[in-house]
């Protein structure tokens, strides 16, 4: 049973055309859910941290929200450096505290 | 600049070869973590490590193994036991398990089996 689903799969998008990411979770318990950004054959870097339901987190154009079962990123008038491959993980409370990462949604920005 | 350092970039493994893959951090985080990442698959865990000369099993353990010597140092080990190794494998550290700020992740290597 997956833990971690992100959508879409694949995303194109022109230059200042708005759009969401999605990441949905099912998790006894969250004790937090983690945005990453992960370009071609480089190592995912960290983005945000939410806790709980109603929580919102901005760096630039990227804009995170929390709800009970999902996530959701937000990328207000996207350009082209933005394009990568965007991961959602969440950290699950209990023994083990696990870790469970999404496939990723692969966001290409075109001129 | 601190920062995690996984070396090599690329590996090649001919078959029933031993490899080690290297990462080493100089963040002074505590735990350690390795990942392997597979085309359409989220990231899956390896080993990990929260403490010196301490490690633990991850969901897909088998043919892998550790060592954790030193706080800087978890090198990973690729066996001939592994059947399917060729992937792109990710080393990350965290202050701890409860880390706020997720893992720091290095550059990852690169592993074909020629």
């Amino acid at each position: 049973e997956d833990q971690v689903t992100q959508s879409p799969e694949a995303l194109r998008l022109q230059e200042g055309e708005s759009s969401s990411l999605n990441c949905s979770y099912t998790v006894s318990g969250l004790r937090g859910l983690f945005w990453y950004r992960q370009d071609p054959g480089k190592g995912p870097e960290f983005l945000f941290t939410l806790y709980s339901a109603g929580e919102e987190k901005e760096k630039e154009r990227l804009k995170a929200t929390l709800t009970k079962k999902e996530s959701f990123l937000h990328i207000t008038a996207p350009k082209p450096e933005d394009s990568a491959t965007y991961l959602c993980a969440v950290q699950e409370l209990g023994p083990g505290n696990q870790f469970y990462f999404g496939t990723g949604t692969s966001l290409t920005v075109i001129p | 600049d601190g920062g995690i350092t996984q070396s090599p970039k690329y590996l090649f493994r001919k078959e029933g070869q031993n490899v080690t893959l290297s990462c080493e951090q100089n963040l002074n985080h505590d735990a350690m973590y390795w990942y392997r990442q597979d085309p359409g698959q989220g990231l899956r865990l390896i080993y990990y490590s929260q403490i010196v000369n301490d490690f633990q099993k991850g969901d897909i353990a088998e043919g892998y193994s550790v060592s954790r010597e030193k706080k800087e140092s978890f090198p990973l080990t690729v066996t001939s036991a592994q059947k399917n190794p060729t992937a792109f494998y990710l080393c990350a550290s965290s202050t701890g398990f409860w880390s706020n700020y997720g893992y720091t992740f290095g550059s990852g290597t690169r592993l074909t089996v020629v």
